[in-house]
């Protein structure tokens, strides 16, 4: 069966600090990869989406960035943290040709 | 551009009754797909439905269902025989391009025992 991880679980980085979030997905290949934040109390926000490696799409113009070094592992980065980034990410996957995603655990950020 | 609405920030139902919450979406892509998420405390994303765009009948998913009205562009999730476990966020989300994902602002629905 696939599953989704992602971490660190939780992180409290202070502004101007550097970021890195890694997910990665195991038994599937191929698949489409996704990065959310979802604010407090709000909805989910699409950051960036991947159908392959080193094919990145971005949704919102921001301070963050996102990779896929490997076919199942999606990186998202920042090198100078936002008190505005944080928040609530969340990695989710898509298996090619399928209708649904399937999300990580989710990492909670505070930017201090 | 892509839009889901959801008009409902809170909803309480009482134990063991039914409740729907309202989804509608601005699309005029003929094929897209529309999904319900549930989110505990906890914050995980949890997976409850799909309904394709071409499906002829409503989907259903144990106690859950999902209200499809095509013309209407509205995906009501419906939970049937409610339990106090079902209280969470409730997001209605979308993909009209197919590679994108596009989520609602969601629904805390409260069972009240």
């Amino acid at each position: 069966s696939q599953t989704i991880h992602q971490w660190p679980a939780t992180l409290v980085q202070p502004v101007g600090s550097p970021l890195s979030l890694e997910c990665t997905v195991e038994g599937t290949s191929n698949p489409n990869l996704y990065w959310y934040r979802q604010a407090a109390g709000r909805g989910l926000q699409l950051l960036f989406y991947s159908v392959g490696i080193g094919q990145i799409s971005s949704e919102v113009p921001q301070n963050l960035s996102a990779s896929r070094p490997q076919d199942r592992q999606f990186i998202l980065s920042s090198k100078k943290l936002l008190l505005s980034d944080s928040g609530f990410y969340l990695c989710a996957w898509r298996r090619r040709g399928g209708n649904t995603i399937y999300f990580g655990e989710g990492s909670w950020l505070t930017v201090v | 551009a892509q839009k889901i609405t959801q008009t409902q920030p809170g909803m309480f139902v009482q134990e063991k009754e039914a409740v729907t919450l309202d989804c509608t979406y601005d699309t005029s892509d003929p094929s897209y797909g529309l999904f319900w998420y549930k989110q505990p405390s906890s914050g995980e994303m949890i997976f409850l439905i799909y309904q394709g765009s071409y499906d002829q009948q409503n989907a259903t998913e144990g106690r859950y269902s999902l209200n499809f009205q095509k013309a209407r562009k509205s995906a009501n999730l419906v939970i049937s025989a409610s339990q106090l476990g079902d209280s969470a966020m409730y997001f209605c989300a979308s993909n009209y391009t197919g590679n994108q994902f596009y989520f609602g602002t969601g629904t805390s629905l409260t069972v009240i025992p």
